[in-house]
């Protein structure tokens, strides 16, 4: 199974900061990796595919890079809808794997 | 609009069986494989495995083999995921979730998880 690690678990920023999200993979996932956010009591949601695809309707402050087996999430100015737990996936292969998530807090 | 409902919340006794619903409406029920993913509370995604609604096929991760079951019926769109000989750590939100996925000349080129169900609470206590 491949493994999905995030960096950091826990990240306290501010708004308007600007943040990074890591995700590194046990073997290569070429970019078949995709970002959610997810509230508190809600279904996570979609943020980017294929590594670096903004989904539609995101805002464009989301941003994703990497492939193989190191992705980033960065969000270029954070706003305080954005404090939310972000997880990484992989959907190279079976089973789709989740990254342990990292919650954003606010400082 | 492509959307996912799920049934009510349910409260199981230890070593009972758990069966809840996913309705799909807005696409093509049978084009998409439909995935579960459950949430223990306070913790992370775990992913349980899909049914392909098209032919009824299956992929179950090792973990739950032998407790889960996953099914559909296409007449009502309607994908379900049944779970036996249920624990105390089975309580958990499971979500199910469709797979949407871009082809390019006839090769994957990229698959992410959406639309997601609002999630069902299972929880098993005496």
């Amino acid at each position: 199974d491949i493994q999905l690690t995030q960096s950091p678990s826990f990240l306290s920023a501010s708004v308007g900061d600007r943040v990074t999200i890591t995700c590194r993979a046990s073997q290569g996932i070429s970019s078949y990796l995709a970002w959610y956010q997810q509230k508190p009591g809600k279904a996570p949601k979609v943020l980017i595919f294929a590594a670096s695809t903004l989904q539609s309707g995101v805002p464009s402050r989301f941003s994703g890079s990497g492939s193989g087996t190191e992705f980033i999430l960065t969000i270029s100015s954070l706003q305080p809808e954005d404090f939310a737990t972000y997880y990484c996936q992989q959907l190279n292969s079976y089973p789709r794997t989740f990254g342990q998530g990292t919650k954003l807090e606010i400082k | 609009q492509v959307q996912l409902v799920q049934s009510g919340a349910e409260v199981k006794k230890p070593g009972a069986s758990v069966k809840v619903s996913c309705k799909a409406s807005g696409y093509t029920f049978t084009d998409y494989y439909m995935h579960w993913v459950r949430q223990a509370p306070g913790q992370g995604l775990e992913w349980m495995g899909w049914i392909n609604p098209k032919s009824g096929g299956t992929n179950y991760v090792q973990k739950f083999q032998g407790r889960v079951t996953m099914t559909r019926d296409t007449s009502i769109s309607t994908a379900y995921m049944d779970l036996s000989r249920l624990g105390s750590d089975d309580t958990a939100v499971y979500y199910c979730v469709r797979e949407d996925m871009i082809i390019f000349g006839g090769v994957l080129d990229a698959n992410w998880f959406d639309p997601w169900g609002q999630g069902t609470l299972v929880t098993v206590s005496s």
